[in-house]
């Protein structure tokens, strides 16, 4: 079993559409929570980090913790043709310098 | 800011031959890592440097793969032979004492 599980799609949706992201992991020393976007060809970016459980939001962008069902989300709400880019959700035990455990992504395009 | 500079971006080379990549990472980070990206996965983490040393390349295949950071800054990573299942983009992060990597374009290579 791997540590972390992410659908990797491919995800289609209209534009506007609400879009949610999901990863599950087996390891419930995991404390710190990442997403991150890559563009076709391009490196990943940190889009949202969040530590607790609960809801983290910015922007168009929410993040979702649940520790209790190893489960983490990310909605895109009124999603864009901009927004279509590969989703990695990671994870590390604590901070400092612990490495990021990533999913396989989950490709995400949305066309006008 | 500048961001993390790596080179070449694409890199073809027969099996058996030996190849080298560059990272040059944003200016003041201590922290610094290679990753391997599998086309349709997630990066996983090759090495990671603090300053100069090393904190853990548990993932390094050591028989093939090397990898320096010379005074504390730019870093190369070298495969020597390559084989076929090493096709893959190699992404070079850095990090300042904190937990955010910020990721380079990465190289892509492929062995024939």
């Amino acid at each position: 079993q791997k540590e972390v599980e992410q659908d990797p799609g491919p995800l289609s949706v209209p534009e506007g559409a609400i879009v949610s992201l999901n990863c599950t992991y087996s390891n419930s020393a995991f404390q710190y929570f990442m997403w991150y976007r890559q563009y076709s060809r391009k490196g990943p970016e940190l889009l949202m980090y969040t530590y607790s459980s609960g809801n983290k939001e910015d922007g168009r962008f929410t993040a979702q913790v649940d520790k209790s069902s190893k489960y983490i989300s990310l909605f895109i709400r009124d999603s864009q043709p901009s927004d279509s880019a590969t989703y990695l959700c990671a994870m590390t035990l604590s901070g400092g310098y612990n490495k990021l455990i990533f999913g396989a992504g989950t490709r995400l395009a949305v066309h006008p | 800011e500048a961001g993390v500079a790596q080179s070449p971006r694409y890199k073809i080379i027969e099996k058996r031959q030996s190849v080298a990549f560059w990272c040059n990472p944003i200016s003041g980070h201590a922290t610094l890592y290679w990753y391997q990206q599998i086309l349709g996965q997630g990066p996983k983490l090759l090495i990671q440097f603090q300053n100069n040393g090393v904190v853990d390349d548990s993932q390094l295949p050591k028989d093939r793969f090397s990898a320096e950071r010379l005074k504390g800054v730019d870093s190369t990573l070298k495969i020597q032979p390559a084989k076929l299942e090493d096709s893959a983009v190699y992404l070079c992060a850095s990090s300042p004492l904190s937990d955010t990597q910020y990721f380079g374009p990465g190289t892509r290579l492929t062995v024939l």
